[in-house]
């Protein structure tokens, strides 16, 4: 069965410094990869996507992250966090399933990023 | 137009009571979910629906009964209602043949039984 693993329940980071929240995975084939943000009372919103080809993929609002299978690891970064960033972030993997999309995602237990001004 | 909307926002309800969540998208999408969040954020996913069809039925009491009348709604039924069934539910959708495994969330819906 898959699984995900957010080691960091929560982050501080100063405004304008960098971020990295990592991400572990175990999946038994090549995996899809997904980072989510949820800010407060809202729903989750996709921030990028691994399916294959470029291992460094680029998100929406500044984010990129790193696919690294030998470590099994897919962290997100952001060079420079701005105080909107704070929010729950949310690394997922998924797979094909037999409904011809994807059977859900199964989430990591999140990361709570607070942001220091 | 909200892309995937759920009501009610907030639930507050005696143990014992039955209640109904109801989700519509408008994305055209054929697969919908409903996901638990518990109160410390953690995500389960409870049941999957494509073309009206179950897919997912993870391991949650038979008090919980989804129901999809057609692609673009699933309503999430809940009977006899326990604390333990406080938490947010969060309905998704997403497309088997557009990008895969991107999933558009509602807004959530907070179940609070006392």
């Amino acid at each position: 069965a898959q699984s995900v693993t957010q080691p960091d329940i929560h982050i501080t980071v100063s405004e304008g410094a960098s971020l990295e929240l990592r991400c572990n995975y175990s999946y038994g084939a090549t995996p899809y990869l997904f980072w989510y943000v949820q800010s407060p009372g809202q729903g989750l919103q996709l921030l990028l996507k691994y399916f294959s080809g470029d291992t460094l993929v680029q998100g929406i609002k500044g984010f990129e992250a790193e696919f690294k299978r030998s470590q099994s690891s897919f962290n997100l970064r952001k060079p420079s966090v701005h105080w909107s960033d704070a929010a729950e972030y949310f690394c997922a993997v998924g797979a094909i399933g037999s409904g011809g999309g994807a059977d859900g995602l199964t989430f990591g237990k999140g990361t709570h990023l607070i942001i220091q001004p | 137009d909200t892309a995937v909307s759920q009501t009610p926002k907030y639930l507050v309800t005696q143990m014992g009571n039955d209640k109904s969540i109801k989700c519509e998208q408008n994305l055209g999408h054929d697969t919908m979910y409903w996901y638990k969040q518990d109160s410390k954020k953690f995500l389960k996913i409870m049941f999957s629906y494509n073309n009206k069809e179950l897919i997912i039925n993870e391991t949650v009491p038979n008090r919980f009964s989804p129901k999809s009348p057609d692609k673009a709604h699933l309503n999430l039924h809940i009977n006899s209602l326990e604390l333990g069934d406080s938490a947010v539910y969060f309905c998704a959708s997403s497309s088997s043949t557009g990008v895969i495994g991107e999933l558009f969330f509602g807004e959530g819906s907070r179940l609070t039984v006392l």
